[in-house]
């Protein structure tokens, strides 16, 4: 089946850049789509389409997709995007990422 | 703005069914498709299925066997049934709305609103 691997963990200072990478493979050939998760809370959509933001979302969420990774960057990381970030895409099934702990130190 | 809200029982008893209805408010639940999602405390997401507002659906093949997501458009609802509950079942079960598409050879699947998820333990 299919599978997407992130990296359990990502720091960064405040104010610098976060890159969270998913891999799958050949998933630059599939869209994918990237979710906040704060604790207690139900994911929001931060990106879709690869690249598209929703409206609401910073402009310092980003998103790529190219041959089997997937990368949210997170430019002028605030404290308020602290989170667990999930890739996801559509394999015949919806197929979540392992996801990710962004920690703002 | 279209809302999502889970209810159902917090507690299911092993090898019952687990039941649950997500009901839409601020929109029509017809011409979109409509997602079940889980996480079990302390883990990642796990896509269930979805359904479309018409009635065909699609499950997770890990779950097939025990899934059955059904829509109720006169209320505005659709509906989550796992039969034969184990004590893995135990998750936050999240309902949401699904953007399905394709361009080109491309198929695009997300979901842009989520409920707020609601807790279901199987215990004895």
């Amino acid at each position: 089946s299919y599978e997407l691997t992130q990296p359990p963990s990502v720091s960064v200072s405040p104010g610098q850049t976060a890159s969270i990478t998913c891999s799958g493979d050949k998933l630059g050939d599939k869209y994918a789509c990237w979710y906040q998760q704060k604790p207690g809370q139900s994911p929001v959509l931060v990106i879709y389409q690869d690249s598209k933001r929703p409206s609401g979302i910073p402009e310092r969420f980003s998103g790529s997709n190219s041959g089997n990774t997937a990368t949210l960057t997170i430019s002028g990381t605030q404290a308020m995007d602290e989170a667990d970030y999930y890739c996801q895409a559509w394999d015949s099934k919806g197929v979540f990422g392992t996801g990710t702990k962004v920690t703002v130190l | 703005q279209v809302q999502l809200q889970e209810s159902g029982p917090g507690l299911v008893k092993p090898s019952e069914t687990l039941s649950l209805t997500c009901t839409v408010s601020g929109g029509s639940i017809s011409s979109y498709y409509w997602s079940w999602i889980r996480q079990p405390p302390g883990k990642g997401l796990e896509w269930i299925g979805y359904i479309y507002y018409s009635g065909s659906t699609n499950y997770n093949p890990s779950l097939k066997s025990r899934v059955t997501i059904s829509v109720d458009t006169s209320k505005n609802q659709f509906s989550l049934k796992l039969s034969s509950v184990t004590a893995a079942d135990t998750a936050v079960y999240y309902c949401a709305r699904a953007i399905v598409g394709a361009t080109g050879d491309y198929y695009y699947y997300y979901m842009d609103v989520w409920g707020k998820g609601t807790t279901v333990t199987v215990s004895s």
